[in-house]
């Protein structure tokens, strides 16, 4: 059972700038470290943003996270094909004692 | 490079056992805490299980508490699951990943549990 809500969906032309909210609670995003993960089909999830809004090496600033209070965000700026996959919000919860996940995004390019 | 590479996955009957085993590489395996993820299919992804790096702390996600056992021997770079008492819905690919953030992944080991 998922605790953090996502959009089941978002969408934008190439060149496009697309964000996924991530809304949670007072027990895991506000309190917690946020995390982004990107999975294309058929492969295993990839790290976009740990530490709510740090990028590893490697991962195109295109890729940014914020947080805000019991929300997060990931923006995608200058959307390209190889962006169409699922996100996934995560953080740990202080109350469960263990991650969790959002309920995922399917962001399309049109 | 860093590698995580699960195996041990199968079909098994309600009830029954499986452990799944990740070996790990390329990085200094005892300084990272380890995780567990799963995913049923066409599903999205469920925090399963971790372990500190030398196995004092260990949490999991209530729905395998009792029934699943995460462990670790850092003498041999490798991470556990041990799966009692499956249940259908425990039909998922199950993914080994590197530390409480979940930097690194592996390709998954699929689990089925079915009659």
């Amino acid at each position: 059972q998922s605790v953090l809500t996502q959009p089941p969906s978002a969408s934008g032309t190439p060149g496009q700038s697309v964000t996924i909210s991530c809304s949670g609670s007072s027990s895991n995003i506000e309190s917690n470290y946020v995390y982004w993960y990107q999975q294309l089909p058929g492969t295993a999830p990839k790290r976009l943003i740990y530490g709510s809004n740090q990028r590893p090496s490697g991962v195109p600033d295109r890729f940014s996270g914020s947080k805000s209070g019991t929300s997060a965000s990931l923006a995608i700026s200058g959307l390209r094909s190889e962006d169409e996959a699922d996100y996934y919000c995560a953080a740990w919860d202080d109350s469960l004692s263990g991650y969790v996940f959002g309920t995922g995004t399917k962001v399309t390019v049109l | 490079e860093v590698q995580l590479v699960e195996s041990g996955g199968g079909l098994v009957q309600p009830g029954g056992s499986l452990r799944l085993a990740c070996a790990a590489s390329g990085f200094t395996f005892n300084t990272f805490w380890m995780t567990w993820v799963r995913q049923a299919p066409g599903k999205g992804l469920e925090w399963v299980a971790n372990i500190k790096w030398d196995g004092s702390e260990k949490y999991s996600v209530d729905s395998v508490k009792g029934r699943f056992t995460v462990s670790r021997d850092n003498a041999k770079n490798s991470l556990y699951l041990q799966m009692n008492s499956l249940r259908v819905e425990d039909t998922a690919v199950y993914f080994c990943a590197r530390g409480e953030g979940m930097g690194a992944w592996g390709q998954g080991t699929l689990v089925t549990v079915s009659s």
